[in-house]
């Protein structure tokens, strides 16, 4: 079972206006991380938020967590085209720490 | 370029043939990880090793795929007799043993296998 569920699947913005993602997941987490990834390439880490963090912010990204609600968001603020990428959040628990994606969010941001 | 590399970037092997897949983590990683990525899906969770042990396999781990981090530094991912089935993104990834308590785990650039 996916771990991780993005809202919504696809998501198209012109430049310079802000994204934003969701993200659920369904059991309790130690942190919660955020991937970026351009078509074919590999997942690039954007943040990690602790499960005992709220928010947390990196540049233009802002990530929040809700573990009552078991979910997070990902804001990109004053997007720009070379955001154009699908994200990612991922999640595990535990000493082995896998993580479990879901299918991710396609950002398509145009100039 | 996260310091995890992999190789080769793009595999193209007819069916039936082996193909090996290999990973240099970051150097002081001793926990590295593979995944499998098919297109439109998020990548899933194949294996992982602490150091040269190989401490969990998921069931998508057939018997055809096997695993190995000899000196608890590089890996390799084989899988023989291909399938088309196993056309798909290979990922490396690594990190500290720590990650529950909030170190990163960095990926590559993946392995992309074509089965025809």
């Amino acid at each position: 079972s996916q771990q991780g569920e993005e809202d919504p699947q696809a998501l198209s913005i012109q430049e310079g206006e802000n994204a934003t993602m969701n993200c659920s997941y369904k059991t309790s987490i130690n942190n919660l991380q955020w991937y970026r990834q351009n078509s074919g390439r590999g997942l690039v880490h954007l943040i990690l938020i602790r499960s005992n963090e709220r928010e947390k912010h990196s540049g233009r990204l802002r990530v929040t967590l809700d573990t009552s609600k078991k979910s997070s968001s990902l804001l990109i603020t004053a997007s720009r085209a070379a955001d154009t990428a699908s994200y990612f959040c991922a999640s595990g628990l535990g000493s082995n720490y896998k993580l479990t994606f879901g299918k991710g969010t396609l950002l398509t941001v145009n100039p | 370029d996260t310091g995890v590399s992999q190789d080769p970037r793009h595999k193209i092997t007819k069916r039936g043939q082996n193909v090996t897949f290999r990973c240099d983590p970051i150097s002081e990683h001793n926990r590295l990880y593979w995944y499998r990525q098919t297109l439109g899906q998020g990548p899933e969770f194949l294996t992982y090793f602490q150091n040269e042990a190989q401490l969990e396999k998921s069931r998508l781990l057939s018997d055809r795929f096997s695993a190995e981090r000899p000196k608890g530094s590089f890996s390799t991912l084989e899988i023989q007799r291909t399938e088309q089935g196993d056309s798909a993104m290979y990922l490396c990834a690594s990190s500290l043993s720590e990650v529950q308590s909030g170190n990163t785990i960095y990926f590559g650039e993946g392995s992309w296998l074509t089965v025809v």
